[in-house]
């Protein structure tokens, strides 16, 4: 089974914050890697896939690069909306997420 | 516009039965995978089970043999059949389409069961 390490699992920014998420995959993914955003009492929302691909309709400040097994969410510069909880998920072999990080406001 | 619409879930009292249904409107759910992904309260989600367009299905380990995937084309809805539920079973479910090469791009707006006496 692929496992997916992510961190951190809080992360407290102000408005305005370049913020970086990072996830690790236990092996390669060939880039099938997407990110989601989750809101309390909501379902996820996909913003990024096949690692750096933005979904239609996702704000171009959310970005996603990949490095081997290593994978970044990068929100350029933060907004209200953003506050949220953010997991990675590996598509490559069934699916495996990571296990969230919480944005919160500093 | 593509929607899914849950319905089901509630309060089951330990080794009791369940069913979940998710019916999809705006695509065909026989054209894409469809997923379940589960949430335990304050915990982070978690895949249950898939089933393929070609009908193949596959589930994760902590449900194996308790749970079942299916899907109904002509009424375009997709369900999950749970039994023998645990405590460790309870959450919110999420049915979630497959977009091709893409993850997960349309999700319901989940289910919550609770396994209680």
């Amino acid at each position: 089974d692929i496992q997916m390490t992510q961190s951190p699992s809080t992360l407290s920014a102000s408005v305005g914050d370049r913020v970086t998420i990072t996830c690790r995959a236990s092996q390669s993914l060939s880039g099938w890697l997407a990110w989601y955003q989750q809101k309390p009492g909501k379902a996820p929302k996909l913003l990024i896939y096949k690692a750096s691909t933005l979904e239609s309709g996702v704000p171009s400040r959310f970005s996603g690069s990949a490095s081997g097994t290593e994978f970044t969410l990068t929100i350029s510069s933060l907004q209200p909306d953003d506050f949220a909880t953010y997991y990675c998920q590996q598509y490559m072999s069934y699916w495996t997420f990571g296990q969230g990080t919480k944005v919160e406001i500093k | 516009e593509v929607q899914l619409v849950q319905t089901g879930g509630g309060l089951v009292q330990p080794g009791g039965s369940l069913r979940l249904s998710c019916a999809a409107s705006g695509f065909s759910i026989s054209s894409n995978y469809m997923t379940w992904v589960r949430q335990a309260p304050g915990k982070g989600l978690e895949w249950v089970s898939v089933i393929y367009s070609g009908g193949s299905t596959y589930y994760a380990d902590s449900v194996k043999d308790r749970f079942a995937i299916s899907r109904d084309n002509s009424r375009n809805t997709l369900y999950l059949q749970m039994h023998s539920l645990r405590a460790e079973d309870m959450g919110v479910y999420y049915c979630a389409r497959g977009g091709t090469g893409k993850g997960l791009d349309y999700w319901g707006q989940g289910s919550l069961v609770t396994v209680s006496s």
